[in-house]
Order: C-alpha cells, then sequence, then structure tokens
C-alpha cells in the first residue's frame, strides 16, 4: 500500500468551479508536503508546498494541512480549462538527513469549458 | 528557473541490451533524484545523489544503477533491460532540506 494516497483518481469540474482534492499519508515521521501538477508530455512542476498547519493560498490555488489526521487538500478556485492536469501529492520525512520524497499515485483533473 | 535536461527523449530497447539515460541540471543543486512513472502508481524513486560521487537506492532499485560523475550530472543504467522497465523516467534536482524538486522533460523508454 502506498504510504501517500490521493483522492479521488479523476475529477472533472466546470469551468469556473471549485476543484477539491485530498491526500493522506499513513507515515506519521511525513511532516513536509508539497503539490506539483503535471500537463500532458511535460515533466511534474511544483504548485506550492505547505508545512505548517492551516491554510496556504497562492492565487486561486489553497492548499489546507492538518498534521494531526495527516491529510493535506489542494483547492482550486475558478477552475480553467487550463488546469486539466494530473496532479500528484508529494510527501517528505523530517528526519535528518533522509532526502527521499513520497508521491502519490495522483488525481487527474479535467476542467470542462 | 531551474533547468533540468534529460537525453534522449525517447528511447527504444532491445531486452538484455544496456541503456543508459543521462540527466543534466544547471541549478547548482546538491540533490538528484530517478524516477519512474507508470499510470497507477505516481512517480516511484528508483536512485538518489546527495552530490558528486555519491548514489543511493531509493524504493525500487533493482535491475538500475546510478551515476553522479558531477554535480551538474546524473545517470541511470539498465545494464540488462526488461520489458518491464518500459515507462517514463523522470530526473529531478532539489537542495538539501525540505525543498521543491525540479524536473526535467522525461525521457520515454521502451524495451522490446
Amino acid at each position: 500500500q502506498q504510504k501517500v494516497q490521493q483522492s479521488p483518481e479523476s475529477l472533472s469540474v466546470p469551468e469556473g468551479g471549485m476543484a477539491s482534492l485530498n491526500c493522506t499519508s499513513s507515515d506519521r515521521n511525513f511532516q513536509y508536503f508539497w503539490w506539483y501538477r503535471q500537463h500532458s508530455g511535460e515533466g511534474p512542476k511544483a504548485l506550492m508546498s505547505i508545512f505548517s498547519d492551516g491554510d496556504k493560498k497562492e492565487g486561486r490555488f489553497t492548499a489546507h494541512l492538518n498534521k494531526a489526521s495527516l491529510h493535506v487538500s489542494l483547492h482550486i478556485r475558478d477552475s480553467q480549462p487550463s488546469d486539466s492536469a494530473l496532479y500528484f501529492c508529494a510527501a517528505r520525512g523530517v528526519n535528518t538527513g533522509n532526502y527521499k520524497y513520497v508521491f502519490g499515485a495522483g488525481t487527474r483533473l479535467k476542467v470542462i469549458a | 528557473e531551474a533547468a533540468v535536461t534529460q537525453s534522449p527523449r525517447n528511447k527504444v530497447a532491445v531486452t538484455g541490451g544496456k541503456v543508459t539515460l543521462s540527466c543534466n541540471q544547471t541549478n547548482n543543486h546538491n540533490n538528484m533524484y530517478w524516477y519512474r512513472q507508470d499510470t497507477g502508481h505516481g512517480l516511484r524513486l528508483i536512485h538518489y545523489s546527495y552530490g558528486a560521487g555519491s548514489t543511493e537506492k531509493g524504493d525500487i532499485p533493482d535491475g538500475y544503477k546510478a551515476s553522479r560523475p558531477s554535480q551538474e550530472n546524473f545517470s541511470l543504467i539498465l545494464e540488462l533491460a526488461t520489458p518491464s522497465q518500459t515507462s517514463v523516467y523522470f530526473c529531478a534536482s532539489g537542495e538539501r532540506g525540505p525543498d521543491t524538486q525540479y524536473f526535467g522533460p522525461g525521457t520515454r523508454l521502451l524495451v522490446l
């Protein structure tokens, strides 16, 4: 079983709507989280990181982290067709010298114009 | 923005052959990573490196070797390629600490 679980596997939202993606870790060692976005034929690109409990907002994107439940979410407001992509959650542990990141399987988002 | 390049972008290999995938970064990052991407599995870590001369095993290292001859270059080597290694491979770089990773464009490998 993957240590980072993402849901849903796929999601369709209308243009201008709100998309909500979820990520849960099964390893309490994971304390640092990222959201990456990958458009077809390209490498993943970081959207945002979140390391502290609560919300972090960057433009139309808001991430929320609850360390107690090891749950992180990404909310995309006013979704655009260009937001259609594969979204990954990534986590890293707090142990010094542990440079390994673990990625979830991804959520495929489709924004319908 | 950070720059990571990969070569080749596409590769067809025969079973039992040797394949070398190359990665170059101009970010002066200490850490470099090799992942493979398969549907349903996301990105899985094969090997990583803390700096020139170092390589470490990731979560799925079997059948792969890595080489980090310099700060800028990190190679992934398949000594005896198998069809199960057909995948898309991504290289990434990042700084020490909990830092964002910068990915290359990927190499699509088909092993026949």
